[in-house]
C-alpha cells in the first residue's frame, strides 16, 4: 500500500488561474481532508469530504472547493488564484469512525506567481 | 474558539537529555489530542493519541484538563527525534473531525 498519493508534486501558476490538485486515500479510507500549509505554520483545515459530501469546512472562501469520487479520491480545486494561496497542500485520509487519526501524503507545493 | 498553542518554535537539547515539548489548548467539549511528527523529507505521521495512552518511541503525553494541556516528553533524547512536532486537537460533529493543529515545534537534538 503506497499510502496517500498526491499529485502533482510541484505546480506553479499566476493571478487569477485556476488549479486542481489530486488526492488518492490510503487503501480502506473512506474520507478525505484537505489541510493548507503556509510556510513556517501549521496546517490549517480547509474541508472534509465523506461519501461524496463536503462534511465539515474551514474559514477558506468559495473560491476553494473539492470533489470526492466514488473510489474515495479526491480533487481540491482553487479559482482565481492569488498569490496568498502560495502554500504547501496536504491530503489525509481515515476512517470516519477514527476521524482524528489521519494519514497525510506528501503535498502539493503551489507556488502562485 | 478552538486553539492548539505551541509556545515554542524552536527547541535544542543534547543527546540524552529530558525532552519536553509544550502544547496547551483551548476547546469548550471534550478534546481528542494528538502529536503529529515531520522527520526531515518524510510525510507528516501521527506519533501519540492521548486516549491510547501508549508510549512511541520512548515519548509519553498526558492530557491535563485542568491546565489545559498536552505536553509531550521523553526522558533520553536521542539524534533521531530531531524533527518537526505538531500538537493538534480533534473536534466534530458526530464522525466527521477535523484537526486544528498548532504552529509546530523544530526539535534538535544536538549529539
Amino acid at each position: 500500500d503506497a499510502g496517500v498519493t498526491q499529485s502533482p508534486t510541484h505546480l506553479i501558476k499566476t493571478r487569477g488561474q485556476q488549479v486542481t490538485l489530486r488526492c488518492s486515500p490510503k487503501s480502506g479510507h473512506d474520507t478525505v481532508s484537505w489541510y493548507q500549509q503556509a510556510l513556517g505554520q501549521g496546517p490549517q483545515f480547509i474541508f472534509q469530504y465523506y461519501e461524496e459530501e463536503e462534511r465539515q469546512r474551514g474559514n477558506f472562501p468559495d473560491r476553494f472547493s473539492g470533489h470526492q469520487f466514488p473510489n474515495y479520491s479526491s480533487e481540491l480545486n482553487v479559482n482565481a488564484l492569488l498569490l496568498g494561496d502560495s502554500a504547501l497542500y496536504l491530503c489525509a485520509s481515515s476512517l470516519i469512525e477514527r476521524g482524528g487519526e489521519q494519514f497525510f501524503g506528501p503535498g502539493t507545493r503551489l507556488t502562485v506567481l | 474558539a478552538q486553539r492548539v498553542t505551541q509556545p515554542e518554535k524552536l527547541l535544542s537539547v543534547f543527546k540524552g537529555a529530558p525532552v519536553e515539548l509544550k502544547c496547551n489548548y483551548s476547546y469548550s467539549g471534550s478534546p481528542e489530542l494528538f502529536w503529529y511528527v515531520q522527520y526531515s523529507r518524510q510525510r507528516l505521521q501521527l506519533l501519540l493519541r492521548h486516549i491510547s495512552r501508549e508510549s512511541i518511541k520512548g515519548f509519553t503525553a498526558d492530557l491535563n484538563k485542568g491546565e489545559t494541556s498536552f505536553h509531550l516528553k521523553k526522558p533520553f533524547a536521542q539524534e533521531e527525534d530531531s524533527a518537526m512536532y505538531y500538537c493538534a486537537l480533534s473536534k466534530g460533529l458526530g464522525g466527521a473531525q477535523k484537526l486544528v493543529f498548532g504552529q509546530g515545534t523544530r526539535l534538535t537534538i544536538n549529539p
